[in-house]
């Protein structure tokens, strides 16, 4: 079966760092760009940061730009979320998800985590 | 960054009605465009890729069309099932930007 667990979120104070973590398994994790999406509490999607394949480009939102860091171990199938001086708007369920590969036939994510939620607060 | 603007932000409808949401990118993205479905208190789901391909299991009454900066997600026949929410996705390059999100309801 293919799957993402998601793990690492808690509880923060503001400017503090958290970890998130997101076991693959099921698949070829090393063969798929990987995301964080994250969905603050009653509000929409947010795309959050991309990681290629070899973990050799990265992109991200500016809304996390120089805070966060996406990362990857595929001899762990594994994928994970470095998140520093955090803040009160970063509160949210956070996602792992597989990101297909983008042609002009081909693109969407497809498999999403459970989504493990992440609390920013004195 | 390219925006995507969905509209409307929430509709109700009967069962069995023919459904429409619209989204639309700020610059062309030619047909990068995925939708997703989103019931509540479950994860986003995807529905169709490429703007108009349905991905595997989803039913035939989900469609999609448009290109470039204009793009449609059309339910054929509204079932009780399809209660959630809808967002847009661009993915022709990062930011990998989502749409605000339709909720659509069953009157």
């Amino acid at each position: 079966e293919v799957q993402l667990v998601d793990s690492g979120g808690g509880l923060v104070q503001p400017g503090g760092s958290l970890r998130l973590s997101c076991a693959a398994s099921g698949f070829s994790f090393s063969t798929y760009w990987m995301s964080w999406v994250r969905q603050a509490p009653g509000k929409g999607l947010e795309w959050v940061a991309n990681i290629m394949q070899d973990g050799s480009q990265k992109y991200y939102a500016d809304s996390v730009k120089g805070r966060f860091t996406i990362s990857r171990d595929n001899a762990r199938n594994s994928l994970y979320l470095q998140m520093n001086s955090l803040r009160g708007e970063d509160t949210a369920r956070y996602h792992c998800a597989r990101v297909t590969e983008r042609t002009e036939t081909t693109g969407g994510t497809d498999v999403w985590g459970q989504g493990t939620t992440v609390t920013v607060s004195s | 960054d390219i925006q995507m603007t969905q509209s409307p932000s929430s509709l109700s409808a009967s069962v069995g009605d023919r459904v429409t949401i619209t989204c639309r990118a700020s610059q062309d993205i030619s047909n990068y465009l995925a939708w997703y479905q989103q019931k509540p208190g479950k994860v986003p789901q995807l529905l169709i890729y490429a703007a108009s391909t349905l991905h595997s299991g989803v039913p035939s009454r989900f469609s999609g069309s448009g290109s470039r900066t204009d793009f449609t997600l059309t339910i054929s026949s509204l079932q009780p099932e399809d209660v959630a929410t809808y967002f847009c996705q661009k993915y022709d390059s990062a930011p990998d930007t989502f749409g605000g999100g339709t909720k659509v309801e069953i009157e």
